[in-house]
């Protein structure tokens, strides 16, 4: 099993262009989200899903857009990129929400916006 | 929503010392309590999680308890080893992974 793949690694943007995040995972995990991870602000939740066809915001969904189409792929898209998007953008899931056995996290796509 | 503040920012400890590190938490309803670690350029990973109805959960030299009357939880690591050093986030939520709401997390350098 790959786990949680995303893509780019790394993307630089000037500001007002769009771009995709790609994540995926092979383990059939019902729960999937998206996280930004700032210097000594912690791991805030951008939006997540709970299934093919389900998304719901997070707690900073301003600027970014996803959609579930598949179990395996959850893309965030920024529509138009700004400075404070600059960040690390991590990809997670899960079996099902209630579950304990942990968020399983991408290796992350550090994105700069110019 | 939920808030989590997490205390100190930074921890510098002698190896083989003991580690802790303190979270609170806002949401009465929250029922899950996740730790989770992340080592310099790598993803966070799970070491150990607790829920409600338990008030302490041991993992080797790694340990959480939880107070839900004070809504807060404490992470203790024992017998510290360079390896431990990272950086902890701990995490609330109601159900599960579920909108999980993180902690700002804490750097600990263990010390040789």
């Amino acid at each position: 099993n790959a786990g949680v793949t995303q893509t780019p690694k790394f993307q630089v943007l000037k500001t007002g262009q769009s771009m995709t995040l790609q994540c995926a995972q092979d383990m059939n995990h019902e729960y999937m989200s998206w996280y930004r991870q700032d210097p000594g602000m912690g791991l805030r939740l951008i939006h997540y899903s709970v299934g093919a066809g389900i998304t719901d915001q997070g707690e900073v969904p301003n600027g970014y857009n996803v959609s579930r189409s598949t179990t395996e792929d959850f893309p965030l898209r920024l529509l138009s990129a700004a400075p404070s998007q600059t960040s690390v953008y991590f990809c997670a899931s899960s079996y099902s929400r209630g579950t304990s056995a942990g968020l399983s996290f991408g290796p992350g796509t550090r994105l700069l916006v110019l | 929503g939920e808030n989590v503040e997490q205390h100190p920012s930074t921890l510098s400890v002698q190896e083989g010392d003991s580690a802790v590190i303190k979270c609170t938490y806002s949401d009465s309803a929250s029922n899950y309590f996740p730790w989770y670690k992340q080592e310099l350029g790598k993803r966070p990973q799970l070491i150990i999680d607790i829920r409600s109805n338990v008030g302490e959960k041991k993992d080797q030299r790694i340990a959480v308890t939880l107070n839900k009357t004070a809504k807060h939880f404490s992470l203790h690591i024992t017998e510290t080893q360079p390896e431990d050093s990272a950086v902890y986030f701990c995490a609330a939520s109601i159900t599960g992974n579920e909108k999980l709401t993180f902690g700002t997390g804490t750097r600990l350098t263990i010390i040789p």
